[in-house]
């Protein structure tokens, strides 16, 4: 089993619709949780960071839950420009720090 | 600010050339990181560094070595590159106080790799 697992896709969306990923995680000491977007041949990008209050940011929502090993993220009223993959990105401490990334989920949001 | 940067941007090699990327940031972030995304999978962290003059191996050390001779350069090298080694190499920083971890990384724009 991957450590952080994500939903390949692509997800095809119209603009305008609410579309939302999860990501799931295995190992319950995670410290740390991010949200990166990364477009074609380009390096990732901070979207958000998820707290455990959960979080907004515009249109984007992030949400963390610890007993599940989950964070999830909200992506209201699609832009062109949101069509992109998105990576989920766990920190750990476990001897040493690293931060695990998943896949990535591609998102295409269709005019 | 420049943010991170890395030279080169593509490079083309032949199996058993070698080779030094490199990496810069002018945040003045303690730790600097090498991973490889090639796909399918998610980036996988081949070194790091927690300070100048320290290294460490990551997931996927074989066949990399790296050097962080000053805070804000982190090289890494190939010594015999092999085809196994084609990928995009993404060099990242981040900044951390203490032993909290919850700092993003800032990601250079990487360096496509080809070997032949």
């Amino acid at each position: 089993r991957k450590e952080v697992e994500q939903d390949p896709g692509p997800f095809n969306v119209p603009e305008g619709a609410t579309v939302a990923f999860n990501c799931t995680y295995s190992n319950s000491a995670s410290q740390s949780f991010f949200w990166y977007r990364q477009d074609c041949r380009k390096e990732p990008k901070l979207l958000m960071s998820v707290y455990s209050s959960g979080n907004e940011d515009g249109r984007f929502t992030a949400q963390l839950n610890r007993a599940s090993q989950y964070i999830s993220l909200l992506i209201r009223d699609s832009k062109l420009s949101d069509s992109a993959t998105y990576l989920c990105v766990v920190g750990q401490l476990s001897g040493t720090y690293k931060y695990i990334f998943g896949t990535g989920t591609r998102l295409k949001v269709l005019a | 600010n420049a943010g991170v940067t890395q030279t080169p941007k593509f490079r083309v090699l032949k199996t058993g050339q070698s080779m030094t990327l490199l990496c810069a940031q002018d945040m003045n972030h303690e730790y600097m990181y090498w991973y490889r995304q090639d796909p399918g999978m998610g980036l996988r962290l081949i070194h790091y560094s927690v300070g100048e003059g320290t290294t460490a191996k990551g997931e996927v050390p074989d066949g990399y070595n790296v050097s962080r001779l000053k805070k804000q350069n982190f090289l890494l090298g190939l010594e015999s590159a092999a085809p196994s080694q084609t990928s995009v190499y993404f060099c990242a920083s981040s900044w951390t106080s203490g032993s909290s971890w919850t700092y993003e990384q800032y990601f250079g724009p990487g360096t496509r790799l080809t070997v032949t």
